[in-house]
């Protein structure tokens, strides 16, 4: 059965740091693994995909990695914001379709201004 | 920028009751799945739908559940009868192709009392 674990659960930056927020998997049989954001009491707003065959994937300040032999993938934020504060989620596609997704608990991100 | 849309947003109802949970997934997208997150704890699957059948379900989507595309736009499940163990925020989601990118909607939030 499939586990993904983000570690640590939370994070305090001030800002302009980088973040570095990481997940990892335990079956390396995955279609892919995206990236999302959730601000409290709301939904889940994508930030990246990564189809299992490719290495990186870049949007704006996000740069997120994946390699799937050791199980495990990186999401970089560049010169964090206040507006960064958030939690991050990780989740992997698998399953018949490929898109039954595995989510991790997430890391609660805090930038100090 | 198209988007995936839930009603209601808030759903109260005692056990035992039946509850219908509505979505309409982004226009041109052909999978559906449904996920629910129980407060404090992770986001989990229940449910992908594709071409007017479940492609695929987890355990927890047992007989009490049920989904339905009744017309061109919206994507319903039914809860018939509710229990306290099902009250959580439930998303709805779509995506273009089985193994793209998964856009959630932002949430009904159930509670059974």
């Amino acid at each position: 059965k499939q586990e993904v674990t983000q570690i640590p659960a939370a994070l305090s930056v001030p800002e302009g740091e980088n973040l570095v927020l990481n997940c990892s998997f335990t079956d390396s049989a995955i279609y892919n693994l995206q990236w999302f954001r959730q601000d409290p009491g709301k939904g889940l707003t994508s930030l990246l995909l990564i189809q299992s065959s490719q290495r990186e994937q870049t949007s704006g300040r996000l740069n997120a990695s994946l390699d799937k032999s050791s199980g495990r993938s990186t999401l970089y934020i560049a010169a964090s914001q206040p507006g960064d504060s958030a939690t991050y989620l990780c989740a992997v596609g698998a399953g018949a379709a490929g898109n039954k997704l595995t989510f991790g608990g997430g890391t609660r991100v805090l930038v100090k201004p | 920028e198209p988007e995936v849309t839930q009603t209601p947003s808030h759903q109260v109802t005692q056990m035992g009751q039946e509850v219908i949970l509505r979505c309409v997934p982004i226009s041109n997208h052909l999978y559906f799945y449904w996920y629910r997150q129980i407060l404090g704890q992770k986001v989990e699957f229940l449910v992908s739908f594709y071409n007017n059948e479940i492609s695929e379900k987890s355990e927890i989507f047992d007989d009490q559940f049920s989904v339905e595309r009744p017309d061109g736009s919206n994507f319903t499940l039914k809860i018939r009868s509710t229990k306290l163990e099902d009250s959580a925020m439930y998303f709805c989601a779509s995506s273009d192709q089985g193994m793209n990118e998964q856009y959630f909607g932002p949430g009904t939030r159930l509670t059974v009392t």
